[in-house]
């Protein structure tokens, strides 16, 4: 059973700083993994979608990498700003062709300080 | 181009009660799953529809079916409702190209309360 486990539950920094969320997952096989935002009782909006073949994705100040073998992902937010504020959910898909569901981690809340 | 769209915002019920929730995909996407999320946990998949057919079904008791229509747009219906029903509840479309999947994108969600 695949289990998504995410470091830190909270985080709190300050504006302009660099960070780094973490998100594991137990069953390398995977198909892709996707990165969200969830501000509070909000809908969850994608970021970045990494497909197992890839190593990166960046988006603006926004930097995921995969290391599937190890079962890890990492979001990178450079020069944090207030409106970074929210839930950063990490989900992962797995490989074979009936699988359709994400698994999801419960999150990382942070909170960026003016 | 409208994302996904999900109705009502906002729902009141009592234990026992059923309720239906509605979710219109994204323009273009053929493909509708559903999440449970609890407060403070990820989301928790429910099931999937493509082709108004059930495709996969996550850990949820038979209370919890579905319904596609043939504009693609889908139902979800949650029977005898239970106070532990009590959750965010997010409609995700998506769109099948070659047989795989790909990205997902969510709906704003609809807040259930079973009181």
């Amino acid at each position: 059973k695949q289990e998504v486990t995410q470091i830190p539950a909270a985080l709190s920094v300050p504006e302009g700083e660099n960070l780094v969320l973490n998100c594991s997952f137990t069953d390398s096989a995977i198909y892709n993994l996707q990165w969200f935002r969830q501000d509070p009782g909000k809908g969850l909006t994608s970021l970045l979608l990494i497909q197992s073949s890839q190593r990166e994705q960046t988006s603006g100040r926004l930097n995921a990498s995969l290391d599937k073998s190890s079962g890890r992902s990492t979001l990178y937010i450079a020069a944090s700003q207030p409106g970074d504020s929210a839930t950063y959910l990490c989900a992962v898909r797995r490989s074979g062709g009936s699988n359709y569901k994400l698994t999801f981690g419960k999150g990382t809340l942070l909170t960026v300080n003016p | 181009d409208a994302g996904v769209t999900q109705s009502p915002t906002h729902l009141i019920k009592t234990r026992g009660q059923q309720v239906t929730l509605r979710c219109s995909p994204k323009s273009g996407h053929d493909t509708v799953s559903w999440y449970q999320q609890a407060l403070g946990q990820g989301p928790q998949f429910i099931f999937q529809y493509y082709e108004e057919e059930e495709r996969q079904r996550g850990n949820f008791p038979d209370r919890f079916s579905g319904h596609q229509f043939p504009n693609y747009s889908s139902e979800l219906n949650v029977n005898a409702l239970l106070l532990g029903d009590s959750a965010l509840y997010l409609c995700a479309s998506s769109l099948r190209t070659s047989g795989r999947e790909n990205e997902q994108f969510f709906g704003p969600g609809t807040r259930l309360t079973v009181l």
